[in-house]
Formats: structure tokens, sequence, C-alpha cells
């Protein structure tokens, strides 16, 4: 168990919808990101919050958006869903945003795209 | 867009052997690399991360090199494990992110 948690595990969903996954880092953890596990693609890095502010940015579409909220928890907003959204989605936390910060990885949340 | 390459991408071993794999990523704006250990079903777990030339880091039967001037870094596993059985993912930091390569699956067979 890496301290990170992440709800819901597991999320089926219709095309045209809006989803929030929820994330909370490992305690004293500041930094947040987010990556994308699709069928056909290893992890692709969506986005880094550090204290509350976005640090870094990846292949994250603009119908996805995400925030860290003062207690430190992030959340990742999905809407107007497609059919390609659905993969696994995992947030990993590091206690500082520094390259070399080992990340620690949550359990994942697994979207479907109906 | 960064290119980080693993090979093999799948590899079949017996319990007892001793094996290895490459990741390759680019030799410039290196920053960090980072292995990751991969199991089914489960989230990826860190096993090294390693940021100097010639480094070489151990943690069990496992340990990694790396040579950032040619942008490479081997893992190896000592005496492999039915339990070692897992994807084992690189991941390159150039300074702002992590960018994966497609992972190595090890088998072993006991």
């Amino acid at each position: 168990d890496s301290g990170v948690t992440q709800t819901p595990k597991h999320l089926i969903t219709a095309t045209g919808q809006r989803v929030t996954l929820r994330c909370s880092p490992r305690s004293g953890d500041l930094s947040v990101y987010w990556y994308q596990q699709s069928l056909d693609q290893g992890l692709q890095f969506l986005i880094q919050y550090y204290n509350g502010e976005e640090r870094a940015k990846g292949n994250i579409l603009e119908r996805f958006s995400a925030q860290q909220f003062p207690d430190l928890h992030s959340e990742l907003n999905l809407s107007s869903l497609e059919l390609g959204d659905s993969a696994l989605y995992f947030c990993a936390s590091s206690v500082t945003p520094r390259g070399d910060e080992t990340q620690y990885f949550g359990p994942g949340t697994r979207l479907l795209v109906l | 867009i960064l290119n980080v390459e693993q090979s093999p991408q799948s590899l079949h071993v017996q319990e007892g052997d001793s094996t290895n794999f490459t990741c390759s990523f680019p030799s410039s704006n290196f920053y960090a690399l980072h292995w990751y250990r991969w199991e089914t079903a489960k989230s990826p777990e860190a096993l090294f991360v390693m940021t100097l030339n010639g480094d070489e880091k151990k943690k069990g039967r496992i340990s990694a090199t790396l040579n950032t001037k040619e942008g490479y870094s081997y893992l190896y596993i000592k005496g492999s494990q039915p339990e070692d059985s897992a994807t084992y993912l690189c991941a390159f930091n150039a300074g702002n992110m992590l960018t994966f390569g497609g992972g190595t699956r090890l088998m072993v067979k006991p």
C-alpha cells in the first residue's frame, strides 16, 4: 500500500457525460500527478500540481481539467466523454515536485465509457 | 516528443535464471531515470531513481546501472523467482515530467 488513495475504483458511464476522479496523496506529500494508461498506449503523463498550483502539463485534452485543493487532495474532471477516454487513470504523489523524487502511485480508477 | 524505448517487450525465463533488460532514452537534457515494477492488477511500485552517470543501485536481487552519456540503463534480476513476474517500466525525466517506456513484461516459470 503506497498511501495514495483514489476513488472510485471503477466507473462506468456513457459518452457525453462528465466524471470526477479523486486522489488523496500520501501524508506529507505536496505534489500530485495524474497519468492515463490506455489499452494501446503506455503510461501518459497528464498534469502535475504542487501545493495547489499547476506545475507541469502533459498531453492533457482540453476536455479534461484538474485541481488541487488546500487539503492537498486532487480531482481530475473529464467532460464530454468519448469511447477513447476509457482507460486506467492513476494518481501519484511525491514530497516535492523535483524530477528526481520517487513518485508513489495510487491503485488507479478504471473508467469505462460506453 | 521524447523517445523512451524498452527491450525486450517480453521475456520468459525459468526460476533461478538471471536476466536483464534495457531502457534507452535521450542523452541530452537528462535529469533523472526512474524504474518501476508493475504487477498485474496493482499499481506501479518504485524501484529506483537514478541521477548520476555511472550510478549503480541495488535492492535485494534487483540492481540497475545508468549511462547518461549514451542514454541507457540496465535492470538486472539475479536468480529470478516467480514473484518477480511483472512489467518493469522505466521513465525518463528531463526536468518537468516523466516519460515512460512501454515496459518489459517478465514471466518467471517455476
